[in-house]
């Protein structure tokens, strides 16, 4: 399995303009995750789905920050209107889920996107 | 709420040193607790899982212990290498949670 993708790995933009990350998880995993990752406040989860479906999205800062997982291989993550400190790095995550076993425990990263808005 | 701690933030040490890296959680009703490596500009990479009802795991040169009670979790890394540079990263799961709540890491420096 070539592991969590993301796209696109840098971003850059400017203020006010709609920003779409895309994540697609390992095949067979259950549960989706988006991180952001600050040097001021470190990981944070901003919501997970569990079968596509949002389980918690108490960690999605604003209104302007949307996410979706229309099927079991692709979620988005939509910021607008971007602001300059959501400039950060966004991870995606996934986990199988199933089963008491370490490895369906074990949370899977993505390589991140390095979001930058001007 | 739990809180994730990991210090020292930084650490260098001459190659070939055996070392300890720290993590410490507020709340023991945890379900397992991971630890993660990442290096500069990339993903991270999970290098060891502890479920609640385990004491240690090992994998080549790493070895991570829980102790709930106390609610400590240590990572053991033996005959140290530059390759081995990288900050490192503990994260909890709670009983009942589905998500990880990440410490801030410890960055490793382990000089030739």
């Amino acid at each position: 399995d070539a592991g969590v993708i993301q796209s696109p790995r840098h971003e850059v933009t400017e203020m006010g303009q709609e920003v779409t990350l895309r994540c697609k998880p390992i095949s067979g995993h259950d549960y989706l995750f988006w991180y952001r990752q600050t040097m001021m406040r470190g990981l944070e989860l901003l919501i997970y789905f569990n079968n596509n479906v949002p389980i918690d999205d108490s960690g999605m800062p604003e209104d302007r920050f949307s996410a979706k997982m229309p099927n079991a291989s692709f979620s988005t993550l939509k910021i607008q209107p971007s602001e300059p400190r959501d400039s950060a790095v966004y991870f995606c995550a996934s986990r199988e889920g199933r089963g008491t076993s370490g490895r369906a425990n074990e949370q899977f990263f993505g390589p991140g996107t390095r979001l930058t808005v001007l | 709420k739990q809180e994730v701690t990991q210090i020292p933030a930084a650490l260098s040490v001459p190659e070939g040193e055996n070392l300890v890296l720290n993590c410490s959680f507020t709340d023991s009703a945890i379900y397992n607790l991971q630890w993660f490596r990442q290096d500069p500009g990339k993903g991270l990479t999970s290098l060891l899982l502890i479920q609640s009802s385990q004491r240690e795991q090992t994998s080549g040169r790493l070895n991570a212990s829980l102790d709930k009670s106390s609610g400590r979790s240590t990572l053991y890394i033996a005959a140290s290498q530059p390759g081995d540079s990288a900050t490192y990263l503990c994260a909890v799961r709670g009983q009942g949670a589905q998500k990880l709540v990440f410490g801030q890491g410890t960055r490793l420096t382990i000089n030739p």
